[in-house]
């Protein structure tokens, strides 16, 4: 049983430039929540999608954006990229309420802004 | 506002000794509190949760945390550090919104 999968895996993107990034949730999982994570420091919540809608967000700008299809799947959209934007991309899935029944991180995508 | 602090960012135990990793959380709310653990470039993997059942939660690898309300606090702990225990591990806190907020972590780093 396959669990998060996140691509790419690594990225390398210029100042200004945009960049999508897709997560596959685990298999029975319906909610999807992205986190990004800087060097050095403990995961951000950027914001949770569930039925194809962005059920909260956190403290990022609107050059976030996100998108959740009817398979559960999720991409997560950066605009106009700065370098303060380089950091591993988390992506969670879970079932019903992730609090309580758990959930699943993938591996990430790093994110380089040059 | 939910959040949590984790004393020490680097913590360095001998291999077979008892490690320690400390966590103090603030929550308006009964909170759910976790300890996930991270290896290098890999995602992170739940350790324990405390839901608000038994106070003294065991998780996997031999980890135990003890939730202790009057001191706000859910520190980690393990009797016996193994060389493959080397890893960040995050507090994190987690009110009714279904939202994790984690700590800024802790390197912990077994000495042979």
């Amino acid at each position: 049983d396959a669990g998060v999968t996140q691509s790419p895996t690594h990225l390398i993107k210029t100042r200004g430039q945009q960049v999508t990034l897709r997560c596959s949730p685990k298999s029975g999982h319906d909610t999807v929540s992205w986190y990004q994570q800087a060097l050095g420091q403990g995961p951000q919540f950027i914001f949770q999608y569930y039925e194809e809608e962005e059920r909260q967000r956190g403290n990022f700008p609107d050059r976030f954006s996100g998108h959740q299809f009817p398979n559960y799947s999720s991409e997560l959209n950066v605009n106009a990229l700065l370098l303060g934007d380089s950091a591993l991309y988390l992506c969670a899935s879970s079932s019903a309420t992730g609090v309580n029944y758990g959930y699943t991180f993938g591996s990430g995508t790093r994110l380089t802004v040059v | 506002a939910q959040s949590v602090t984790q004393l020490g960012s680097h913590v360095s135990v001998s291999e077979g000794a008892l490690v320690l990793l400390r966590c103090n959380y603030s929550s308006s709310v009964p909170p759910y509190l976790f300890w996930y653990v991270q290896y290098p470039n890999q995602g992170l993997q739940l350790l324990l949760k405390y839901t608000s059942a038994a106070t003294l939660v065991k998780g996997i690898n031999g980890f135990e945390a003890e939730f202790k309300k009057s001191e706000t606090s859910f520190h980690l702990t393990k009797p016996s550090a193994h060389m493959s225990d080397a890893a960040e591990y995050f507090c994190a806190v987690s009110e009714l919104d279904d939202k994790i907020i984690f700590g800024k972590g802790t390197r912990l780093h077994i000495l042979p």
